[in-house]
């Protein structure tokens, strides 16, 4: 099964700040990758998919990038909303694997 | 509106089995792929299974393969996970989800856009 590894596994920032979140493919899997936004208690919410498309409804802080192996998903200006748990989906090939997922806190 | 809403959940001792369901309203069922994906206490996310809108293909995740199957019935718009031989690390709140799909130039992507709330399997004697 290709492996999806997440970076950082958490991290604090403050409002305003641009983050970014690195998703790295054991092999390559072309655009065939997503990310999801998860709140506590919550079911998961699609942001991207194929790597940079955003989803209808999504803010446009959003955005996501790579290709290959490597990937990001950076917020251009976090927001107090913005406060969750991000996870990378490869689609490349079965199984679908997800990433370990990205905690994000608001300072 | 899109409403997925599980059911089927509960506790059972390991070796035991349980059958998921998710009702789903809100859209046309038999053109989509679904899929269920699972989420253990305090941990991340796994995609467990999926099964194409006839229900001719049907893929699972390594961890479940040979124990769990998918299935659905278009007739009823229903999704169904048959779960057996259960493990404690089997322990998750199971999801249903919808896959809108995407694909361009000869290439599809999974686009999960639609979740239930979730049913909690506890795996424990």
């Amino acid at each position: 099964a290709i492996q999806m590894t997440q970076s950082p596994s958490s991290l604090s920032a403050s409002v305003g700040d641009r983050v970014t979140i690195t998703c790295r493919a054991s092999q390559g899997i072309r655009k065939d990758l997503g990310w999801y936004q998860q709140k506590p208690g919550k079911a998961p919410k699609l942001l991207i998919y194929a790597a940079s498309s955003l989803q209808t409804g999504v803010p446009s802080r959003f955005s996501g990038s790579g290709s290959g192996t490597d990937f990001s998903l950076t917020v251009s200006s976090l927001q107090p909303e913005d406060s969750a748990t991000y996870y990378c989906l490869q689609d490349f090939d079965y199984p679908v694997t997800f990433g370990g997922g990205t905690k994000v806190e608001i300072k | 509106e899109v409403q997925l809403v599980e059911s089927g959940g509960g506790l059972v001792q390991p070796g035991g089995s349980l059958r998921l369901s998710c009702a789903a309203s809100g859209f046309t069922f038999r053109t989509y792929w679904m899929n269920w994906v699972r989420q253990a206490p305090g941990k991340g996310l796994e995609w467990v299974a999926n099964i194409k809108q006839d229900g001719s293909e049907k893929y699972y995740g390594d961890s479940v393969k040979g124990r769990f199957t998918i299935s659905r019935d278009n007739a009823k718009n229903s999704l169904y996970l048959q779960m057996n031989s259960l493990r404690g690390e089997d322990t998750a709140v199971y999801y249903c989800v919808r896959d809108e799909g995407y694909c361009t130039g000869g290439v599809c992507y999974l686009l999960f856009d639609y979740w239930g709330q979730g049913t909690l399997v506890t795996v424990s004697s």
